[in-house]
């Protein structure tokens, strides 16, 4: 299995909403990754896990919250979110010693 | 801030023709690399290239690593209409986790 999956593929929210991204790998990557990426705008790195401990956190709202409950599963919990935060939300894995991330499909994130 | 700058923004061209694309960087590198990504998908890795390498190929890709100017260029040669995407370049931080994507170029190959 050489891929990386997301769910769900779109989700509308509204700003009391709780939600949460799903994100997959059954690669044995042991570096998992959030970004937002905003149209025509290249990807921006929210979180990093590694061997699902929290190695990264670029200054993210609390209002979004990660969670790595092993090492193939990736959760984006969302809560309280404002229409700016529409976005695609990518996941992204990378091997142990390598220098290539494997990106899933996305989850299209709109807040009214 | 970002670290790579591409481009152009934005490249039309016909099918059969060549496209090329720039990137500059700011900081040392042990490698580079570029990236595709069709409208609102995930990212694909098209290719790598180390900062001891000048050139490598990949198929109908050429890239070339000038590391004096801290820039890089990918060659798509024989255009698709299939090409048609955004491309970006890629520099993993050393020692980190953090990889600096550039702002991108948006392709469009016209049949």
């Amino acid at each position: 299995d050489t891929e990386v999956t997301q769910t769900p593929k779109h989700l509308v929210m509204g700003m009391t909403n709780k939600k949460s991204l799903k994100c997959e790998q059954h690669m044995g990557h042991r570096a998992m990754y959030w970004y937002k990426q905003k149209a025509k705008k290249p990807p921006e790195l929210m979180f990093v896990y590694s061997y699902e401990k929290l190695s990264i956190n670029e200054s993210v709202p609390s209002r979004f919250s990660p969670e790595c409950p092993n090492s193939s599963l990736l959760n984006l919990h969302l809560h309280a979110l404002q229409p700016e935060d529409s976005a695609l939300y990518l996941c992204a894995s990378h091997p142990t010693g390598g220098d290539t991330q494997y990106f899933g499909p996305g989850t299209r994130l709109t807040v009214l | 801030s970002q670290q790579g700058e591409e481009d152009p923004q934005a490249l039309s061209i016909q099918e059969g023709e060549n496209a090329t694309m720039n990137c500059s960087y700011k900081t040392s590198i042990n490698n580079l690399q570029w990236y595709r990504q069709n409208s609102g998908r995930g990212l694909v890795h098209l290719i790598l290239i180390r900062s001891n390498e000048r050139e490598k190929h990949s198929g109908r890709l050429r890239v070339t690593l000038d590391t004096s100017k801290k820039s890089s260029s990918l060659l798509i040669t024989a255009s698709r209409a299939a090409d048609t995407a955004s491309y970006f370049c890629a520099t993993p931080l050393t020692g980190g986790f953090k990889t600096i994507f550039g702002a991108g170029t948006r392709l469009f190959v016209k049949a």
